[in-house]
């Protein structure tokens, strides 16, 4: 079973925009962790913002805020006030418990217009 | 500060033959994890080392091997490649003793295999 779906294969966004990017993970796991990370066409992986399972509040990071729903496992990305640097392949990525990898989803892609 | 670096950046080999890609960790990191992301898809995880032994693997045949040297840099080995072989292959960094979520990727090394 895909313990990361990224439902929307690709979003387009109007500059200065705010962008939802949905992401909704599976685990039996009490104790994890959510990432979000940004790959532009250059193929370098850039770490944008990180939800553990039992911090409280969302996480926020600049123009970055993760939308945490646990009940729903869900964990949304925000990008607010998108700028043309945004354009990107965004990944929605989940550690679970004692495990050392990454499960990531399929990813979207977002293009930002002028 | 240098962060995560892999060479070689491009490569092309042929159907049964062998490669070793190479990846330094990010300064004051000891952990290497690899991943392999087939064109359109998430990363996929192969393996982590640590204290130069592997410490957990993924879903990969035996064809996929790897090395930790002192330093803490890693090298991938894969033998008899097959065209299905085929990706983006990125590494990343972190340390056992700093927060427990920072992983930081290079920007990977690209495998044709024809």
């Amino acid at each position: 079973a895909q313990k990361i779906t990224q439902t929307q294969p690709g979003m387009f966004v109007q500059e200065k925009e705010a962008v939802t990017l949905d992401c909704t993970y599976d685990t039996s796991d009490q104790s994890y962790g959510l990432f979000w990370y940004k790959q532009p066409s250059s193929g370098e992986m850039i770490f944008l913002i990180y939800q553990g399972s039992y911090d409280e509040q969302n996480a926020t990071e600049g123009r970055y805020s993760l939308n945490f729903q646990k009940a729903r496992k869900s964990a949304n990305l925000v990008i607010s006030a998108s700028q043309l640097g945004d354009s990107a392949m965004y990944f929605c990525a989940m550690r679970e418990g004692r495990d050392y990898k990454l499960s990531f989803g399929a990813g979207t892609t977002v293009t930002v217009r002028a | 500060d240098a962060g995560v670096t892999q060479s070689p950046t491009h490569l092309i080999k042929t159907r049964g033959q062998q490669v070793t890609l190479r990846c330094s960790p990010k300064s004051g990191h000891d952990t290497v994890s690899w991943y392999q992301q087939a064109l359109g898809q998430g990363p996929q995880f192969i393996f982590q080392y640590y204290e130069e032994e592997e410490r957990q693997r993924g879903n990969f045949p035996d064809r996929f091997s790897g090395h930790q040297f002192p330093n803490y840099s890693s090298e991938l080995n894969v033998n008899a490649l097959l065209l299905g072989d085929s990706a983006l292959y990125l590494c990343a960094s972190s340390s056992s003793g700093g927060s427990s979520y920072e992983q930081y990727f290079g920007p990977g090394t690209r495998l044709t295999v024809t």
